[in-house]
Formats: structure tokens, C-alpha cells, sequence
């Protein structure tokens, strides 16, 4: 069992804005600030959309921002179009040099 | 351009090694971070390992005892040996290249993906 958890889906109709959680279930995750998302369109390779917590890379559009709140980060796509359809991952530094990922969420746009 | 291309997949048997291998183009592969990261099919991800540009590298406890990541300066490679694989390893591999910016590299954001190398582990 993954020590983040995610909502396994989640839905809007375009225009909307939807969030995301991602949410510690581990006593044992350690630095939670290192926290990144990921996006895959189906048969896709994942992208890094948010690191940091809240930072964007480079030609990432500012519609996908991400926040943290105790033990809860989360990602929040507004303006939702159609080409955001698609599986999200967080990802966190687990401490001891090991990482994890949260389960997904497949983001269907309505 | 940045480029990782994954290599080596395949059926292996239960019990068996398999060694996938990652070419890297348009960056030094010793001055960075790089992890692997596995996806089971229809499943979500997991991250199975990284190396340090200082050459250390570091496993999930998955996989740790029965994996090896090591890097090929020589040649900007990196491989990953895979012994002892059990079923539950079939999964598509990626290579991934940390996150450079202007502040520097991060080795826990994963942002250049390989197209990703399939292992089946089946009898």
C-alpha cells in the first residue's frame, strides 16, 4: 500500500477547476516538502508538471498549480480543457534516500 | 537535445536476470541524478532506484538486494542488472533524468523519461 494517497479519480467539465489530493498515509515519509506531479496521457511517458511543492518547469502552462497543506499536498488544474484528460501522480521524498509515488488519478474532463 | 533511450527488455523466467541498459545523449549522465522508474501494466508508478552524480545509488526495498544500478562514464550509459525476477516484476522500465534549473538539479523530480523498456517475467 502506497504511503500517498490519491483520490483514484476525478472529473470536470471545461472551464472548471478541479483539485487533486495527495495525501501521507506513512509515519515514516520524511521530508514532505519534496513533492512533484506527474502527468500521462494513456500510452504516454509521464511529465513533470509541479516540483517543489508549487513550481512549474519551464513551458508548463500556470492553469496547473500545487499547494500543500499539512499532511496533504495537492495539485489544481483550472481552466480545465480536454487535452487534460489523463492519469496524475504525485511523488514524494520518503527519507533515506528512497522515494514513492501515489496510486494516480485518472482526471476525466466532462 | 536532451535524450535517454532505455535497452535489454524482455521474457525472462521467474528466477532470472535480465540487464536493461539506459544511453544518454546531450548531457553527462555522471553530472546528474538519474533514477528508474517501473509501471506494471494498467498499474500505476514505481520508483525502483537512483544514482547520485557522486556514483552512490540507492533502491526500494522491493527491489533492493536483488537489483544493481551502475553507471558507465566511458561510454554516458547507465545499466540496471536485475536477478532473482519474480512475476510481480514484469512491469515497462523508464530511465529518467532529474530536474535541472537555474538553481541547480533536483534528484528527486524526475523530468527527462526514456520511451521505457517492457520485462515480463512469466514461465
Amino acid at each position: 500500500q502506497s504511503a500517498l494517497t490519491q483520490p483514484p479519480s476525478a472529473s470536470g467539465s471545461p472551464g472548471q477547476s478541479v483539485t487533486i489530493s495527495c495525501t501521507v498515509t506513512s509515519s515514516d515519509l520524511g521530508d514532505y516538502k519534496y513533492v512533484s506531479w506527474y502527468q500521462q496521457h494513456p500510452g504516454k511517458v509521464p511529465k513533470l508538471i509541479i516540483f517543489e511543492v508549487s513550481k512549474r518547469p519551464s513551458g508548463v502552462p500556470d492553469r496547473f498549480s500545487g499547494s500543500n497543506s499539512g499532511n496533504t499536498a495537492s495539485l489544481t488544474v483550472s481552466g480545465l480543457r480536454a487535452e487534460d484528460e489523463a492519469d496524475y501522480y504525485c511523488f514524494s521524498y520518503a527519507g533515506n534516500n528512497k522515494g514513492v509515488f501515489g496510486g494516480g488519478t485518472k482526471l476525466t474532463v466532462l | 537535445e536532451v535524450q535517454v533511450v532505455e535497452s535489454g527488455g524482455g521474457l525472462v523466467q521467474p528466477g532470472g536476470s535480465l540487464r536493461l541498459s539506459c544511453a544518454a545523449s546531450g548531457f553527462t549522465v555522471s553530472h546528474n541524478y538519474m533514477s528508474w522508474v517501473r509501471q506494471a501494466p494498467g498499474k500505476g508508478l514505481e520508483w525502483v532506484s537512483i544514482i547520485f552524480s557522486g556514483g552512490d545509488a540507492f533502491y526500494a526495498d522491493s527491489v533492493k538486494g536483488r537489483f544493481t544500478l551502475s553507471r558507465h562514464n566511458s561510454n554516458n550509459s547507465l545499466d540496471l542488472q536485475m536477478n532473482s525476477l519474480r512475476p510481480e516484476d514484469t512491469a515497462v522500465y523508464y530511465c529518467v533524468k532529474a530536474y535541472c534549473g537555474g538553481a541547480g538539479c533536483y534528484p528527486w523530480y524526475f523530468d527527462q523519461w526514456g520511451q521505457g523498456t517492457l520485462v515480463t517475467v512469466s514461465s
